[in-house]
């Protein structure tokens, strides 16, 4: 399995609040991924980095920073949460898997209420 | 609107049915992977299709990737319980390096 964890797995916190999640990568890959998993909605991307410093945005970035100082941190930050960003937040590395080719590797996740 | 349409949302079936999911989009990937995801977990890639018209199996699930690369079908033969789970197909554009994830199929398979 790759090598990929997030800080913390579930958070309560309340609108208005700043926070932080942190997603930590052993395997060295360049890409890092943030979705957010809603009902009906599959995953969305949010920011996604090709390198330390190098990020862009998803589809749904509104509302959400990120920042990538190393090559095995990344950071996303909501900077004043919001009851509609409860969802939960996935990490994913793209890398070569064990098959050869290219994939997607997620991390467990982080559950995120905003009450 | 999300550029990956997957159907059926929803899927209850008995153990031993066949069923198919479906996800299309007027747009071309350059692959598009299949996923399957437990709850509480993250997904787990289930195959990636490259080619145009590509066929993949994996024992009893059969993937195949439209001729135009722009759709994508994953077909379970006699289900079991064991295949109860949240599928989703993810496609990657051409010159980008961002994945676009379908809604989802929730499948439920009972005994």
């Amino acid at each position: 399995d790759a090598g990929i964890t997030q800080s913390p797995r579930h958070k309560v916190t309340e609108t208005g609040t700043p926070v932080t999640l942190r997603c930590h990568q052993t395997e060295n890959h360049r890409y890092m991924y943030w979705y957010r998993q809603d009902p009906g909605h599959g995953l969305r991307l949010i920011h996604y980095s090709y390198g330390v410093k190098d990020t862009d945005k998803g589809e749904v970035s509104d509302g959400y920073s990120v920042s990538r100082s190393k090559t095995e941190d990344f950071l996303l930050t909501l900077e004043s949460a919001t009851s509609s960003q409860t969802s939960v937040y996935f990490c994913a590395i793209w890398g070569i898997g064990t098959s050869g080719q290219n994939e997607q590797f997620f991390g467990p996740g982080t559950r995120l209420t905003v009450l | 609107t999300q550029l990956l349409e997957q159907s059926p949302q929803f899927l209850s079936i008995q153990e031993g049915e066949n069923l198919t999911v479906y996800c299309n989009s007027s747009s071309v990937f350059s692959s598009l992977q299949w996923y399957r995801q437990e709850p509480g977990e993250g997904p787990v890639l289930l195959v990636t299709v490259v080619t145009g018209g590509e066929v993949k199996k994996l024992k009893r699930l059969t993937f195949q990737f439209g001729d135009a690369r722009k759709d994508s079908s994953l077909h379970i033969t006699a289900a079991q319980p064991g295949d109860t789970g949240l599928y989703l197909c993810a496609g990657l554009r051409y010159n980008f390096n961002k994945f676009y994830f379908g809604s989802g199929t929730k499948l439920n398979v009972k005994p």
